[in-house]
């Protein structure tokens, strides 16, 4: 299996644009988690998803941020309109477990930077 | 809630020495805990876990011990390797992974 894997790698875009994060989580899991990490907050949790349904999004940061899970093979996150803060690296994993363990597979992460 | 913070933000050792990486977590509620190790540009990696009914988990090269009367948790590397430079990560949840709260991380550096 390939892993985890998100797209783009890195994005640079201008302040107001809108931003779209790609994830395609390791077949078979039926969890899917986005996180961000910047150096000062380090790794936070933005939403989960359990079966494809968003089950906790409370570290969503604010109504500019959406995600959605069309189905167990695909996942989005958005930005729009993003700002400067929103720059970090910001990183898909998958669970086989649904959450009930920490074994969490990451992609390699999506590297954002606002201008 | 619950925040967990590691002693040390560098930590350098000599190729083959022994490594440890501590941890302090704040919740005695927090049954559950994770080592991650994220090696540059890369996402973070699973190492090994620990639930509150254990004092001790070994793995390849790797030992968790948990103490929870003082809420502190160590990762020892046996024989340390080039390849072990990384920023470690440990983690604390009183449930599901989703509640996970991540450390700041412990860069190691592996001296030749």
């Amino acid at each position: 299996d390939a892993g985890v894997i998100q797209s783009p790698r890195h994005e640079v875009t201008e302040m107001g644009q809108e931003v779209t994060l790609r994830c395609k989580p390791i077949s078979g899991h039926n969890s899917l988690f986005w996180y961000r990490q910047t150096m000062m907050r380090g790794l936070e949790l933005l939403i989960y998803f359990n079966n494809n349904v968003p089950i906790d999004d409370s570290g969503m940061p604010e109504d500019r941020f959406s995600a959605k899970m069309p189905n167990a093979s695909f996942s989005t996150l958005k930005i729009q309109p993003s700002e400067p803060r929103d720059s970090a690296v910001y990183f898909c994993a998958s669970s086989m477990s649904g959450g009930n363990t920490g074994e969490l597979f990451f992609g390699e992460g999506s590297r954002l930077t606002v201008l | 809630g619950e925040s967990v913070g590691l002693h040390l933000p560098t930590l350098s050792v000599q190729e083959g020495d022994n490594s440890i990486i501590n941890c302090a977590y704040s919740n005695s509620a927090s049954d559950y805990f994770i080592w991650y190790k994220q090696e540059s540009g890369k996402g973070p990696q699973f190492i090994i876990d620990i639930r509150s009914n254990m004092d001790k988990r070994q793995g390849q090269r790797v030992t968790v011990l948990l103490n929870k009367t003082v809420k502190h948790l160590s990762l020892q590397i046996a024989a340390t390797q080039p390849g072990d430079s990384a920023v470690y990560f440990c983690a604390a949840t009183g449930g599901s992974a989703r509640q996970l709260t991540f450390g700041s991380g412990t860069q190691l550096t592996v001296l030749p």
